[in-house]
């Protein structure tokens, strides 16, 4: 692995199903995002973590939870998705949350 | 009012022209600021930091402009790989900290 990975590259999924998304990177970076991105409304963060051990909400977090049992690992989950929730999913990581941030190829969900 | 605002364009210029793109930031205690690009159905890329003094890596200039709350890219001598969305990042406060994403500037560079 090199940089940061996601998973899948794209899932239709059916509204109330459950479904994670993995993002992995090996860069050893303490802070790592996950972004939704929509036309017209730019990239928005849904959660983040400085450090493993620790999470923190964005600015859109309902519907959606993370973990970060580890440096590598910050999947996250739709418990119950919804059609609002379409859209393409970034992960992202930094050496700490004041550094540029780089990013994963995403993952585009369509939740029908 | 958005925190991060950009012109959302599109730019349609000609290979060899001069381009910039402004984005303006509206909370005070903004620290660190910087240029992303992204390509269409891609994931979004560094471009540049921008420093308080301005700086400069090859065709692309960025400047701060913290009195008036503004930072800008400049590109010389367009080509048509410029061809992207080009987005402004604000990171803002200490204990409260946040990266801020503007929604981004659309340029197409034509032949």
């Amino acid at each position: 692995i090199a940089g940061i990975t996601q998973a899948p590259t794209s899932q239709i999924l059916a509204a109330g199903r459950r479904m994670t998304l993995r993002c992995t990177q090996d860069m050893r970076h303490n802070a790592m995002y996950w972004y939704r991105q929509d036309l017209g409304l730019g990239l928005r963060l849904i959660h983040y973590s400085n450090t493993a051990g620790t999470t923190g909400k964005g600015e859109v977090p309902d519907g959606y939870s993370v973990s970060r049992a580890n440096t590598d690992d910050f999947p996250l989950t739709l418990a119950s998705a919804v059609p609002s929730q379409t859209s393409v999913y970034f992960c992202a990581s930094s050496p700490d949350r004041y550094n540029e941030q780089f990013f994963g190829p995403g993952t585009r969900l369509t939740v029908l | 009012r958005k925190e991060v605002e950009q012109d959302p364009g599109p730019f349609n210029v000609p290979e060899g022209a001069t381009v910039a793109f402004n984005c303006t930031y509206s909370n005070s205690a903004s620290q660190s600021f910087f240029w992303y690009r992204q390509d269409c159905r891609k994931e979004p890329k560094l471009l540049m930091s921008v420093y308080s003094s301005g700086n400069e890596d090859g065709r692309f200039t960025a400047q701060l402009n913290r009195a008036s709350q503004y930072i800008s890219l400049l590109i010389r001598d367009s080509k048509l790989s410029d061809s992207a969305t080009y987005l402004c990042v604000v990171n803002i406060g200490t204990g409260g900290f946040k990266t801020i994403f503007g929604a981004g500037t659309r340029l197409f560079v034509k032949a």
